[in-house]
């Protein structure tokens, strides 16, 4: 079956922009979690959706939002970029309900300059 | 505040070898506990996992041991091989209704050596 998918790849912004990532899980899979990766902090929960609505929510500011689709899935959306939003934005899908099995996509590499 | 630490950044093993890669934490709520494999410009790859309820797991060459008092656990890799060389992180989830945000160390790069 076909795995996470993560859109774009890579991407490279400019200071102050707002920038949209996409991610589709794996068919069936209702929870979909979002880390971001640097290389100074490790990965670290940015939120997580199920059935459309966020369960949890990580330590970051407002500028980082997300949402679920009635598909399961999800977008995330950074405003106003900062050159430290440059990292690797990771998406996890589970089923959701009393499982831990999270499958990563590759991620996508954002760039902010 | 750190709540999971895996404070070796890095491990060289010969292949054939054990590897044991170790993580600590913080938090008594704390209830599983997972280990990921991450090759670079991939997503990280689920390894293995293990219950608060018990004390050792094992999966074909690996095994995670966990010692709750001292709130540590570990990963064995036996024996080692040229393609296990990637970052280890440790995660771990406090099973509180609706919360299965895992928590990541830093991570461990472990490399094996033919």
């Amino acid at each position: 079956k076909a795995g996470v998918t993560q859109t774009p790849r890579y991407l490279i912004k400019t200071r102050g922009q707002q920038v949209t990532l996409s991610c589709s899980p794996i068919s069936g899979h209702r929870s979909v979690s979002w880390y971001q990766q640097t290389p100074g902090q490790g990965l670290q929960f940015l939120f997580e959706y199920f059935s459309e609505t966020q369960r949890n929510k990580g330590n970051f500011p407002g500028r980082f939002s997300g949402r679920q689709f009635s598909n399961s899935r999800s977008e995330m959306n950074v405003s106003t970029l900062e050159l430290g939003d440059s990292a690797l934005y990771l998406c996890a899908s589970s089923l959701g309900t009393g499982s831990y099995g999270y499958t990563f996509g590759s991620g996508t590499r954002l760039t902010v300059v | 505040d750190q709540q999971v630490k895996q404070n070796s950044p890095s491990l060289s093993v010969q292949e054939g070898r054990i590897s044991i890669l170790n993580c600590d934490y913080t938090n008594s709520m704390f209830d599983y506990f997972l280990w990921y494999k991450k090759y670079p410009a991939e997503g990280p790859t689920f390894l293995i996992s293990i219950s608060s309820i018990k004390d050792k797991n094992e999966d074909g060459r690996f095994t995670v041991f966990l010692n709750k008092s001292a709130k540590h656990l570990s990963l064995h890799i036996v024996p080692s091989q040229p393609g296990d060389s990637a970052v280890y992180f440790c995660a771990a989830s406090a099973s509180e209704a609706g919360s299965y945000q895992l928590t990541f160390g830093k991570g461990t790069k472990l490399s094996v050596i033919p």
